[in-house]
């Protein structure tokens, strides 16, 4: 199957710091890239959507200056969470979608994000 | 509203055993039902997908089962090994969304023990 590279698999921050999530798509290009959040023993769920060369598309309540995306390639798309606090402690994952016909969609393998 | 819900929440099996998982959606209409597996730590890994109008689908040891009338699929998984412990989420696109309409369920999370 696909291949979609997230990076980095874990991060510890200090409060007040931020950091950027990389999500690559390695042998397709991807227009459109999902990230997700997913906090321990719960659903995935969806933050935003972002497409190639536009703005981000955020889920209600999903502070958009916060979580800042951007998918400047067809093969990358990065998560920035800025001023992090602990409770934007969470697992991030995002997914790749390939072009039509086929659009399907592959998972990163997620960042284990640790704010302290 | 549309939802998908997933029994049991958590399941513990030997190894060599066969187990079946659950999954009931309100998701009407939809495109597709999918059955991801997640490791701990990981993304998750599609397992099957299966249209409306397709019955069953398999993947190795792992086959899906797809009601569309009662709107209830399964997973099962035969002759288990301990590195099948994993969530397994199930997961339906509306027929109306794309990708960023999907619909997850909570998942199962399976422990096969030795």
């Amino acid at each position: 199957g696909a291949v979609v590279s997230q990076h980095p698999s874990w991060v510890i921050c200090k409060s007040g710091t931020s950091v950027k999530i990389e999500c690559r798509s390695l042998d397709f290009q991807a227009t459109t890239m999902f990230w997700y959040r997913q906090f321990p023993k719960q659903s995935l769920m969806l933050m935003a959507t972002s497409n190639e060369g536009s703005k981000a598309t955020y889920e209600q309540g999903v502070e958009k200056d916060k979580f800042l995306i951007n998918h400047a390639s067809l093969t990358l798309s990065t998560l920035t969470v800025t001023s992090a606090h602990p409770e934007d402690s969470s697992f991030y994952i995002c997914s790749a979608r390939r072009p039509l016909p086929d659009s399907e969609a592959f998972f990163g393998q997620g960042t284990r994000l640790t704010v302290v | 509203k549309n939802q998908v819900e997933q029994s049991p929440q958590s399941l513990i099996i030997l190894e060599g055993k066969n187990c079946t998982l659950q999954c009931n959606y309100t998701v009407s209409p939809f495109s597709n039902l999918r059955w991801y597996k997640q490791d701990t730590g990981r993304g998750p890994v599609s397992l099957t997908i299966m249209t409306f109008s397709e019955n069953t689908k398999s993947n190795g040891r792992y086959t899906a089962t797809l009601d569309a009338d009662t709107k209830q699929s399964s997973l099962h998984i035969t002759a288990s090994q301990l590195s099948d412990s994993a969530s397994y989420i199930c997961v339906v696109t509306p027929e109306e969304g794309g990708y960023n309409k999907l619909i997850f369920g909570a998942g199962t999370r399976l422990a096969v023990h030795p």
